[in-house]
């Protein structure tokens, strides 16, 4: 199976900051990444697919990038909404599998 | 669009069965791959078994490997999970979700249902 490392874990920054995800897979899977957005108690929510395809009525705020094994999601002015814990998940090859999670605090 | 609504979780003991459902509404049912994903309390998320469209092409990840079973209806617009010999670590929130092998993302999702398994 693909194993899917995000970093950090966890993070807390300002509102207005620019803010960065890792997430690493541990072989080649092209450009087959989505980012997806969770807040407690709901559904993940699809942001970006294909690497850097911003998915319908996300804000373009967010931006992904990265091919081959390390991908970035960046959210260029953080805001109070973007609270919420972010997850990338590889679709090169069943079983399609996650990162861990990263948590995303506003301080 | 297409929405999403599972039913069926709740609380079974170790070595139970519990049949998950979920309806979809809207177009494209019968044309997607459609997936059951899962999140155990405090945990991140992994995708336990998948469907093509036509239901002729099935994965599962290997801890549900022969316990699990996926299906589908096309003509209810209906997905299943049977989920037998459940175990402890079987514990989670079970997703709906439409997968696209296209972009390669699961969208949209159902609100989840949740199945505990504790004697």
């Amino acid at each position: 199976d693909i194993q899917m490392t995000q970093s950090p874990s966890s993070v807390s920054a300002s509102v207005g900051d620019r803010l960065t995800i890792t997430c690493r897979a541990s072989q080649g899977v092209s450009r087959a990444l989505s980012w997806y957005q969770q807040k407690p108690g709901k559904a993940p929510k699809l942001l970006i697919a294909v690497a850097s395809g911003l998915h319908a009525g996300v804000p373009s705020r967010f931006t992904g990038s990265g091919s081959g094994t390390e991908f970035t999601l960046t959210i260029s002015s953080l805001q109070p909404e973007d609270a919420a814990t972010y997850y990338c998940q590889q679709a090169y090859r069943f079983p399609l599998t996650f990162g861990g999670g990263t948590k995303v605090e506003i301080k | 669009e297409m929405q999403l609504v599972e039913s069926g979780g709740g609380l079974v003991q170790p070595g139970g069965s519990l049949r998950l459902s979920c309806v979809a509404s809207g177009v494209g049912f019968s044309s997607n791959w459609m997936s059951w994903v899962r999140q155990a309390p405090g945990e991140g998320l992994e995708s336990v078994a998948n469907i093509k469209g036509d239901g002729n092409e099935i994965n599962y990840v290997d801890s549900v490997r022969g316990r699990f079973t996926i299906s589908r209806d096309n003509a209810e617009q209906s997905l299943y999970l049977q989920m037998n010999s459940l175990r402890t670590e079987d514990t989670a929130v079970y997703y709906c979700a439409r997968y696209s092998s296209v972009y390669g993302g699961f969208d949209p999702w159902g609100q989840g249902t949740r199945v505990t398994v504790s004697s």
